[in-house]
């Protein structure tokens, strides 16, 4: 089993700062990663998948990096909303979804 | 596309429940279909998944040979059914759409519906 692993726990970060969440995996994923926000009380929601491509009505300021082992999800100028918990999730092995457990983005 | 769940509630360990999740606004038989859980608090647990056809099945570990996913093509319908059920089994469960049918992440997901598992 590919275990992710997401790194820091807790990133307390400023409106219109920017912020960098990373995740880890125990084997190579090649590039089969995707990033999802969860606000308190909603379902996730896809944001990047193919390690660096936004989904559909993702803002620009979401960009996604890495390939292996080794990812990143970047915000730029965080905004109000932005404020959530990411995962990061592997399909390398679909459909034995692994997830990482999460990122909580709080404002500072 | 929409995804709504149903079917949870309050149940005795060892009891059985089957949840629901009615589907639309995309072909039900070409995308594979899965149940992700969250416990309260905690992260998100990829629970099962079943192909578009329906006639192959995936669990993770902890719940293999107590829950059998399944799907009604002609009612555009995905089922968990739980049996066995355990305290640990205490979480929201999703119903989740994959992207293209083959190796992809999950892009729809339903609200949820609370399976509670306590005496």
């Amino acid at each position: 089993e590919r275990v992710m692993t997401q790194s820091p726990a807790t990133l307390s970060v400023s409106p219109g700062e920017g912020a960098t969440l990373s995740c880890r995996a125990s084997q190579s994923v090649s590039s089969n990663l995707a990033w999802y926000q969860q606000k308190p009380g909603q379902a996730p929601r896809l944001l990047i998948y193919g390690a660096s491509t936004r989904a559909t009505g993702v803002p620009a300021r979401f960009s996604g990096s890495g390939s292996g082992t080794e990812f990143t999800l970047t915000i730029s100028s965080l905004q109000s909303e932005d404020f959530a918990v990411y995962y990061c999730q592997q399909y390398y092995n679909w459909p034995l979804y692994t997830f990482g457990q999460g990122t909580k983005l709080e404002i500072k | 596309v929409q995804l709504l769940e149903s079917g949870g509630g309050l149940v005795q360990p060892g009891g059985s429940l089957r949840l629901s999740c009615a589907a639309s606004g995309f072909t039900f038989t070409s995308y594979a279909m899965n149940w992700v859980r969250q416990a309260p608090g905690k992260g998100l647990e990829w629970v099962s998944a079943i192909n578009g056809a329906g006639d192959d099945t995936y669990y993770a570990d902890s719940v293999k040979g107590r829950f059998t996913i399944s799907k009604d093509n002609s009612k555009n319908t995905l089922y968990l059914q739980m049996n066995s059920l355990r305290a640990e089994d205490t979480a929201t469960y999703y119903c989740a759409k994959d992207r293209t049918g083959y190796y992809a992440p999950l892009d729809y997901w339903g609200q949820g519906t609370l399976v509670t598992v306590s005496s």
